[in-house]
C-alpha cells in the first residue's frame, strides 16, 4: 500500500464549480499534513497546511480526519488559474524529516 | 532574489557520463533535500542534510553522492549515468520545524541518451 494515496483524476470542471480532492495516508504516526500545488513543468509550491480543526484560506478549505487517516481539499468557485496538479503531503515527524508526497490529482478548469 | 536556486535547469548527457547538479538556498534554512520526480510524477526523497550532516539516505544507488559544503549548499553528483536516471531532480530546503513545509528549487530536467 502506498504511503499516501490520491485519485490521480483528471478532474475537468467548469469555471465557478466546486471540486473536492481526497487523500489517504497509511502511517498513523503522521504528524504534519499539507497540500502542495504543482503547475506543469514547475516546482511544487505550498498551498496550505492542514490542521486537525480544519482550515480555510480564501476559496480553499482543508480538512483532516486522523481517525480515518484522510485529508481533503475543497476548492470553491474554481478559476482557470486553479488548473494544476494538487499534491497531498504528510510527514511523520515535526523536525528535519521527510515529506512524503502523493502522486497528485490533476485539475483542469475550463471556460 | 531566488530563494532556492539550482543549476543547470536542463541537462542532456550520454550514458556513462558523470554530472553534477548544484543547489543553493538563501533562506537561512538548516535542512536541505534532493527529491526525484519520475515520468509518473511521483516525488521521492533521495537525501536530506541538516547543518551539513546527512540525516536521510533513502535507497538510492551509490552512483548518487550528495555533498554539502555548508548549510546553504547541497550538490548532487551522479556517476556513470544510466537511462533510468532521466527525471526531474528538485532541491528543497526547510526550517528544522517541518510545520512550515519545504521551499523547492525550480528543478533540473535530466535526460540521459
Amino acid at each position: 500500500r502506498k504511503e499516501v494515496e490520491q485519485d490521480p483524476g483528471p478532474f475537468n470542471v467548469p469555471e465557478g464549480a466546486t471540486v473536492a480532492f481526497n487523500c489517504t495516508y497509511s502511517n498513523s504516526a503522521s504528524q504534519s499534513f499539507f497540500w502542495y500545488r504543482q503547475d506543469c513543468r514547475k516546482e511544487p509550491k505550498l498551498l496550505m497546511s492542514v490542521y486537525s480543526s480544519g482550515n480555510e484560506d480564501g476559496r480553499f478549505t482543508a480538512q483532516l480526519n486522523r481517525a480515518s487517516q484522510y485529508i481533503s481539499l475543497l476548492i470553491r468557485d474554481s478559476k482557470l488559474s486553479d488548473s494544476a496538479t494538487y499534491l497531498c503531503v504528510v510527514t511523520q515527524g515535526t523536525s528535519y524529516g521527510k515529506l512524503t508526497f502523493g502522486q497528485g490529482t490533476i485539475l483542469t478548469v475550463h471556460p | 532574489d531566488t530563494a532556492v536556486s539550482q543549476t543547470p535547469k536542463y541537462l542532456v548527457t550520454q550514458m556513462g557520463n558523470d554530472k553534477s547538479i548544484k543547489c543553493e538556498q538563501n533562506l537561512g534554512h538548516d535542512t536541505m533535500y534532493w527529491y526525484k520526480q519520475d515520468s509518473k510524477k511521483f516525488l521521492k526523497i533521495m537525501f536530506s542534510y541538516n547543518n551539513k550532516e546527512l540525516i536521510i539516505n533513502e535507497t538510492v544507488p551509490n552512483r548518487f553522492s550528495p555533498k554539502s559544503p555548508d548549510k546553504a549548499h547541497l550538490n548532487l553528483h551522479i556517476n556513470s549515468l544510466e537511462l533510468g536516471d532521466s527525471a526531474v531532480y528538485f532541491c528543497a530546503s526547510s526550517q528544522t520545524d517541518l510545520n512550515y513545509g519545504y521551499t523547492f528549487g525550480s528543478g533540473t530536467r535530466l535526460t540521459v541518451v
